[in-house]
């Protein structure tokens, strides 16, 4: 079945860089690629996704790029703040019939 | 606020013990679903529910259950305890059944087994 790594499980950047978070899937088949965030003692949230007729979408201070050929897709957050502190998830899915496969976390630190 | 709501928020009981988890979805959503994350850990998906029926199914235990009610609420049943149960169990809604529709996620009830 479909396999969704992340790394890496920590990132630690300085406030005003850039931040990049990657993930690799399995399956070939995946076209559904959706970046939650989870801040600490809250909920996830959607920030971001992507689908697979498209290399790149963007809002604003992030975006995600997606390489169907070597299965990977990146989370880029620009001109980073202390706000962007939290545990981001990646997910995959072959589509609406089949359940989001979650990476493992990335935990995001802006240092001040 | 994503209009999802879980109740109790916190709930502690003893290995062995059953509790039931409760959820509302977002006003219109007809999707729910469980998942459990335990501490430092990534979200796994338990179980999906559309419009009262079991439209999919995760890592869920034997020992877990769910249903979804007529008036779209949802309870998760954790049966027979144990330590490593103790985890904050996140309920999510989305509008239709398709797994890829937006998920929007409640507050979390954190589960502590003793």
């Amino acid at each position: 079945g479909e396999n969704v790594e992340q790394h890496p499980s920590t990132l630690s950047v300085q406030e005003g860089d850039s931040a990049v978070i990657k993930c690799t899937y399995s399956d070939s088949a995946s076209n559904y690629f959706p970046w939650y965030k989870q801040e600490l003692g809250k909920r996830p949230q959607l920030i971001i996704d992507i689908r697979s007729n498209v290399g790149e979408k963007k809002d604003q201070r992030i975006a995600v790029t997606l390489n169907k050929t070597a299965k990977h897709f990146s989370l880029h957050i620009t001109e980073t703040q202390p706000e962007d502190s939290a545990v981001y998830f990646c997910a995959a899915s072959k589509g609406s019939n089949y359940q989001l496969i979650w990476g493992a976390g990335t935990k995001l630190i802006i240092k001040p | 606020d994503s209009g999802v709501t879980q109740t109790p928020k916190h709930l502690i009981t003893a290995t062995g013990q059953r509790v039931t988890l409760r959820c509302s979805p977002r006003s219109g959503d007809l999707s729910v679903y469980w998942y459990q994350q335990s501490l430092d850990q990534g979200l796994q998906f338990l179980i999906q529910y559309y419009n009262g029926e079991e439209r999919a199914k995760g890592n869920i235990l034997e020992r877990f259950s769910a249903q979804q009610f007529p008036d779209l609420h949802s309870e998760l049943n954790l049966s027979s305890l144990e330590l490593g149960d103790s985890a904050l169990y996140f309920c999510a809604s989305s509008a239709g059944q398709s797994l890829v529709d937006t998920q929007y996620f409640g507050p979390g009830t954190r589960l502590t087994v003793l």
